[in-house]
């Protein structure tokens, strides 16, 4: 799987939007750009998902880049209950194959 | 609650010892995932099952093993342990092609 580059950390005031970026520079034409995040003592928890196309689901809205090389998790007010581990994971079927997940941006929520 | 039920929460046992974790997947999901979480290696992929069948392999030392059985539950066998070993271990589900994966809340595991 394609390698992907985020910040190691970042931090939002609480109920203000917070942008998540993910290099992913070696792409290929198969691969579904996927977010997940870890709250702390949990396990993953599917986020978001998307190939080309912007996606908006109840949790975040995923902008992709037009040459796919990037992507921005974007959440649209942040809540106390946002503050977790965020992983931007390449895969060309979730499904069926195993997830490589990377460091990740840690992100931090102030009231 | 993703669905997917992993026991025990915690385990605390001797090196040299072996364990069993348990994982429960979500109604209908056919592939299993086992992944281990230390503090320095991150969220590593163990071993991944389909129906019944091992389909994918990962950084799975030898001392371990799983299976899955007919009503899709899994096992993860850890025997000789070490101090090492000591890490989350999560189990993840999915019901089939282009879909996410749900993670349990893992089996954190400590050896003394």
């Amino acid at each position: 799987d394609a390698k992907t580059t985020q910040p190691n950390s970042m931090e939002s005031n609480e109920e203000e939007p917070v942008h998540l970026p993910c290099n992913h520079s070696t792409i290929s034409g198969t691969d579904y750009i996927h977010w997940y995040r870890q709250l702390p003592s949990q396990g993953p928890e599917y986020v978001i998902h998307g190939l080309t196309s912007n996606v908006n689901n109840r949790m975040a809205s995923l902008a992709i880049a037009e040459d796919r090389k990037s992507s921005t998790l974007i959440l649209h007010r942040a809540t106390l209950r946002d503050a977790a581990v965020y992983y931007c994971i390449l895969s060309s079927d979730s499904g069926n194959t195993p997830l490589v997940f990377g460091k990740g941006t840690r992100l931090s929520v102030i009231a | 609650d993703s669905g997917v039920t992993q026991t025990p929460k915690h385990l605390i046992t001797a090196t040299g010892q072996r364990v069993t974790l348990r994982c429960s997947p979500r109604s209908g999901d056919l592939s299993v995932y086992w992944y281990q979480q230390s503090l320095d290696q991150g969220l590593q992929f163990l071993i991944q099952y389909y129906n019944g069948e091992e389909r994918a392999k990962g950084n799975i030392l030898e001392r371990f093993s799983a299976q899955q059985f007919p009503d899709l539950h899994s096992e993860l066998n850890l025997s000789s342990l070490e101090l090492g070993d000591s890490a989350l271990y999560f189990c993840a589900s999915s019901v089939g092609s282009y879909q996410p994966q749900h993670f349990g809340d893992g089996t954190r595991l400590s050896i003394l």
